[in-house]
């Protein structure tokens, strides 16, 4: 079957730019994740959909980053008059919503802000 | 304040050998902990859970044990091959209702040289 996919897979924009980010999870699972991974930094959790439940956005950095689901299934990650240190890679995971599920990970969109 | 720390960014053994990934947590109390591995240009992939009321868990040539005195977590390959070449991260989830939300480490750039 397939895997979570992502796109674009790179993405280059100018500053103050908006952005949209698409994630495909895996088919069947409740639970999809969006991620930053900056170089040199860990994975930094941005918001959590779990089916029909409101979002845990507590870990957006800024009100210019949204995220919504649709249908609960595909989501797209919004980033609004983009900034430098927005450059980073955006990982988006899904899994099957139970705990201590292992989350399945797409490539990634790596984004540049000029 | 929370904090995941790997023992070191990179980490170079020889073919054959065992490598031991290190992951130390302080201000932290997990339900469980997972190992991804994530291969350059691509996302993490999970590799094995272990619960707070286990010591050890085997797969394969993996091992991983959980020391909650401690406040540590050690990964083991045993027998390395230049294929286990990747970066290796620690993952962390609270207690209770939030324990979806995964804390990563920064990760061990893991080079096996033949």
């Amino acid at each position: 079957g397939a895997g979570v996919s992502q796109s674009p897979s790179n993405k280059v924009t100018e500053k103050g730019k908006d952005v949209e980010l698409r994630c495909d999870p895996i088919s069947g699972h409740t639970a999809l994740y969006w991620y930053r991974q900056s170089l040199g930094q860990g994975l930094e959790f941005l918001i959590y959909f779990q089916g029909n439940s409101a979002p845990d956005k507590s870990g957006l950095p800024s009100d210019r980053f949204s995220a919504e689901r649709t249908g609960g299934s595909v989501s797209t990650l919004t980033i609004q008059r983009t900034q430098q240190e927005d450059s980073a890679v955006y990982l988006c995971a899904s899994s099957s919503g139970r705990a201590n599920n292992e989350q399945f990970f797409g490539p990634g969109t790596r984004l540049t802000v000029l | 304040s929370q904090k995941i720390e790997q023992n070191s960014e990179a980490l170079n053994i020889q073919e054959g050998k065992t490598a031991t990934l290190t992951c130390n947590y302080t201000n932290y109390s997990p339900a469980y902990l997972q190992w991804y591995r994530q291969d350059p240009g691509r996302g993490p992939v999970f590799l094995l859970l272990i619960r707070e009321n286990e010591k050890e868990k085997r797969k394969e040539r993996l091992k991983v044990t959980f020391d909650t005195t401690l406040k540590q977590s050690l990964f083991h390959i045993t027998a390395s091959q230049p294929a286990d070449s990747a970066t290796y991260l620690c993952a962390l989830a609270p207690q209770g209702a939030g324990s979806y939300q995964l804390t990563f480490g920064k990760g061990t750039k893991l080079s096996v040289i033949p």
